[in-house]
């Protein structure tokens, strides 16, 4: 199975700031990644999908990169309502497999 | 308005079976792979299982692999999960989604709680 690991657990930071979210997969998934934004007590959904295409309710500040073994998920400046839970999760191979989140807080 | 209501989350001892219902509207079913998806109270995402459009193709994780069957009646706009075998570790709130990716729409959830 392909591991994907996420870094960090989670961060502070403050309205304005750039944050960055790493996720990495044991083997070369290709740009088969999405991002996911998880606010509490509601259901996931997905920001970003082949790696780096913003789903069309996604703000600009949001932005994805990376392919083969390494992502990342950019926040360019932060803002109050993107605290959240992000995930990355790999659709290249069964079975497909999330990261284990990263808490965004302020 | 695109929707998925799912249903059947119930509390049920260990070792027993459950099966859960996602009723979709809203969009033309047949026409989606869909998918579940679990998580575990205070923890992260787990995919558990895929279905092509009409059947033919299923996927599970390796955790509920031979224990759970997904299933679907494109006729009622519906997609199931069976969970037989239940453990403790099956607790969780399980979504369903469309997409081979859960990458569309997600339904609100059902909880399903393993407990003696």
């Amino acid at each position: 199975d392909i591991q994907m690991t996420q870094s960090p657990s989670s961060l502070s930071a403050s309205v304005g700031d750039r944050v960055t979210i790493t996720c990495r997969a044991s083997q070369d998934i290709r740009n088969d990644l999405g991002w996911y934004q998880q606010k509490p007590g509601k259901a996931p959904k997905r920001l970003i999908s082949t790696a780096s295409r913003l789903q069309s309710w996604v703000p600009s500040r949001f932005s994805g990169s990376g392919s083969g073994t390494e992502f990342t998920l950019t926040i360019s400046s932060l803002q109050t309502e993107d605290i959240a839970t992000y995930y990355c999760q790999q659709h290249n191979s069964y079975p497909q497999t999330f990261g284990g989140g990263t808490k965004v807080e302020i | 308005e695109v929707q998925l209501v799912e249903s059947g989350g119930d509390l049920v001892q260990p070792g027993g079976s459950l099966r859960l219902s996602c009723v979709a509207s809203g969009f033309t079913f047949g026409e989606y792979w869909m998918t579940w998806v679990r998580q575990a109270p205070g923890k992260g995402l787990e995919w558990v299982a895929n279905i092509n459009q009409t059947g033919s193709e299923t996927h599970y994780a390796d955790s509920v692999k031979g224990r759970f069957t997904v299933s679907r009646d494109n006729a009622k706009n519906s997609l199931f999960l069976q969970m037989h075998s239940l453990r403790d570790e099956d607790t969780a709130m399980y979504y369903c989604a469309t997409g081979s990716a859960g990458g569309g729409t997600w339904g609100q959830g059902t909880l399903v709680s393993v407990s003696s």
